[in-house]
């Protein structure tokens, strides 16, 4: 299985602040690289595909990069409804898996 | 525009098989340009990929699940379906059935809780 890992676990941060989050992968998976937010009690809902799509609806303040193993999730300026869990998904290959999460925490 | 809702037993026992269905509405469930997985999170942990079916029948398993794992697909009624035989408290978590489309899951359900419990 394709191991994904995300730093970091936790971040404590500002509304209007720009958030980067990591996800590395443990091989290349080219640009098959997904990134979900995930609110308490919620159902994850979908920001990024293919690395660096943004899904239809998701505001522009949320971008995504990066190919073969290293991904990158921005926020370029931080809303208090953006303090939630971000989880990014390999679809390279299956089992599909995703990373343990980053949880997004007011300062 | 397209909804899913899990619906099962939200308690079952250890040794018995876990069953669930998913109810695709606002759409039809029989196209080639998505398929079905269902996933899984056990409380205040990360999300499982379980596996997926196309609408031809076609499915792939998490191979950790593989030999306990059946999903289906009944396209008259809209539906998807798990069945997870011998479950044990490590089977506790939210279940939620999802759409794929270009490779990402961009349509969830709401999520259903199934306790594994005697």
């Amino acid at each position: 299985d394709i191991q994904m890992t995300q730093s970091p676990s936790s971040l404590s941060a500002s509304v209007g602040d720009r958030v980067t989050i990591t996800c590395r992968a443990s091989q290349s998976i080219s640009s098959y690289l997904n990134w979900y937010q995930q609110q308490p009690g919620k159902a994850p809902k979908l920001l990024i595909y293919g690395a660096s799509s943004l899904q239809s609806g998701v505001p522009s303040r949320f971008s995504g990069s990066g190919s073969g193993t290293d991904f990158t999730l921005t926020i370029s300026s931080l809303q208090p409804e953006d303090f939630a869990t971000y989880y990014c998904q390999q679809s390279y290959t299956t089992p599909r898996t995703f990373g343990q999460g980053t949880k997004l925490e007011i300062k | 525009q397209v909804q899913l809702q899990e619906s099962g037993p939200g308690l079952v026992k250890p040794s018995q098989t876990l069953s669930l269905t998913c109810t695709v509405s606002g759409g039809s469930i029989s196209s080639d340009s998505y398929y079905w997985s269902w996933i899984r999170q056990p409380a205040g942990k990360g999300l499982e990929w379980i596996g997926r079916i196309y609408t031809s029948g076609s499915t792939n398993y998490n191979p950790s699940l593989k030999s306990r794992v059946t999903i289906s697909v009944d396209t008259a009624k809209n539906q998807l379906s798990l069945n997870l035989s011998s479950v044990t408290a490590a089977d506790t978590a939210v279940y939620y059935c999802a759409r794929a489309v270009s490779r990402a899951f961009d349509i969830w359900g709401q999520g259903t809780v199934v306790t594994v419990s005697s």
